[in-house]
């Protein structure tokens, strides 16, 4: 079983939709979660922490469930310009994060 | 500030051959690494460093070597190149505070025949 797992997707959306990603983890001792976005033949960006309250940053909320061991993406109002790949990122000690492969989001005019 | 630069962006080597792959930043960053990419696969650490002359292996440190004798620069070295080293190399930096916040490099492909 591969430590972080990801549907690759694409996920397929009218814009103005509001679309769910989830990102299932191994180890139950890990400590942090990120959610990174990487745009076509581009690098990675950093998109938001994760904390275990849940956050929110504009259109895009993310949450983590550690007695399921996952973390989700919710972005609301998709815009074409999110049609990206969504990377989920765990921190099992203190150098050591683990990406997973991304969910592909293409959002449709 | 110019941020993570990498060079060259496109590579091609023959098997057998060794290259250096560059990576640079200016934002006094103590933590770098280097990444590979693949599809299906995520991108895996390869080294990393805390910080200058401390470097230490990732996931999948074979093959390659790394030095860091100054903050600023942290290159990655191929010694022999196989096939299987066909990738996508992303250099990242951090501050060690802060070390998940990675500002990421654009990227090197490099294809080795």
């Amino acid at each position: 079983r591969k430590e972080v797992e990801q549907d690759p997707g694409p996920f397929n959306v009218p814009e103005g939709a509001t679309v769910a990603f989830n990102c299932t983890y191994s180890n139950s001792a890990s400590q942090s979660f990120f959610w990174y976005r990487q745009d076509c033949r581009k690098e990675p960006k950093l998109l938001m922490s994760v904390y275990s309250s849940g956050n929110e940053d504009g259109r895009f909320t993310a949450q983590l469930n550690r007695a399921s061991q996952y973390i989700s993406l919710l972005i609301r109002d998709s815009k074409l310009s999110d049609s990206a790949t969504y990377l989920c990122v765990v921190g099992s000690g203190t150098y050591k994060y683990i990406f997973g492969t991304g969910t592909r989001l293409k959002v449709l005019a | 500030n110019a941020g993570v630069t990498q060079t060259p962006k496109f590579q091609v080597l023959k098997t057998g051959q060794s290259m250096t792959l560059q990576c640079a930043q200016d934002m006094n960053h103590e933590y770098m690494s280097w990444y590979r990419q693949d599809p299906g696969m995520g991108l895996r650490l390869i080294h990393y460093s805390v910080g200058a002359g401390i470097t230490d292996q990732g996931e999948v440190p074979n093959g390659y070597n790394v030095s860091r004798s100054t903050t600023e620069d942290f290159p990655l070295r191929l010694l022999s190149a196989a096939p299987s080293q066909t990738s996508v190399y992303f250099c990242a930096s951090s501050y060690s505070r802060d070390r998940a916040k990675q500002y990421f490099g654009p990227g090197t492909r490099l294809t080795v025949t």
